[in-house]
């Protein structure tokens, strides 16, 4: 079952403008990771926010995290082309002393196309 | 500092043969995991391995399997292959259990079943 439901599916915008994804999950975390993907390639890992954290920044990334609604948000600032790619959210890591061993639940992702 | 590595990069089997996928994950991370995705079901986890245990498994029947070597190294098979088994086979290393600090993706290896 899906954990993490990202929203929007599919997100297109011009160039330099600002970017947002929502991610839901249902059940408590340790951490909630995002990640990005270029064209069925690997996963990049953006960043890790846990459970004890609201904000956290990483360039131009800006991830918020509400536990008491149980939902992420990932802001990119002045998009760029290169951003296009699908974007996930993650639950299901553990602490940094263990945990998690189910694996990573992704949701189905964001497809974001940022038009030149 | 090198990736992940996973060997061969595409691969096209016949269904009813086996298939063996290697990982190299970083220099220094323990923790390997293996992912499949695909078109419909998304990303699934696998197995993951940490200090050459299997920790957990996901809900894949049992003609998946894996396994890691003293120096990290992980294998994942696939007996009898089937044309759903087609998809991007992922591996990922991370230096503790779990993912406490993030997993580090390799490019994948694209499984296709004729």
């Amino acid at each position: 079952s899906q954990q993490g439901e990202e929203d929007p599916q599919a997100l297109s915008i011009q160039e330099g403008e600002n970017a947002t994804m929502n991610c839901s999950y249902k059940t408590s975390i340790n951490n909630l990771q995002w990640y990005r993907q270029n064209s069925g390639r690997g996963l990049v890992h953006l960043i890790l926010i846990r459970s004890n954290e609201r904000e956290k920044h990483s360039g131009r990334l800006r991830v918020t995290l509400d536990t008491s609604k149980k939902s992420s948000s990932l802001l990119i600032t002045a998009s760029r082309a290169a951003d296009t790619a699908s974007y996930f959210c993650a639950t299901g890591g553990g602490t940094d002393s263990g945990g998690g061993a189910d694996g990573l639940t992704f949701g189905k992702g964001t497809h974001l196309i940022i038009q030149p | 500092k090198a990736g992940v590595t996973q060997t061969p990069r595409y691969l096209i089997k016949t269904r009813g043969q086996q298939v063996t996928l290697s990982c190299s994950p970083i220099s220094g991370h323990r923790s390997v995991s293996w992912y499949q995705q695909t078109p419909g079901q998304g990303l699934q986890f696998l197995f993951e391995y940490f200090s050459e245990t299997q920790r957990n498994k996901g809900n894949f029947p049992g003609r998946f399997s894996g396994r890691q070597f003293s120096n990290s190294r992980s294998e994942m098979n696939v007996s009898t292959l089937e044309l759903g088994d087609s998809a991007l086979y992922l591996c990922a290393s991370s230096l503790g259990p779990s993912g406490g600090y993030g997993y580090t993706f390799g490019s994948g290896t694209r499984l296709t079943v004729v």
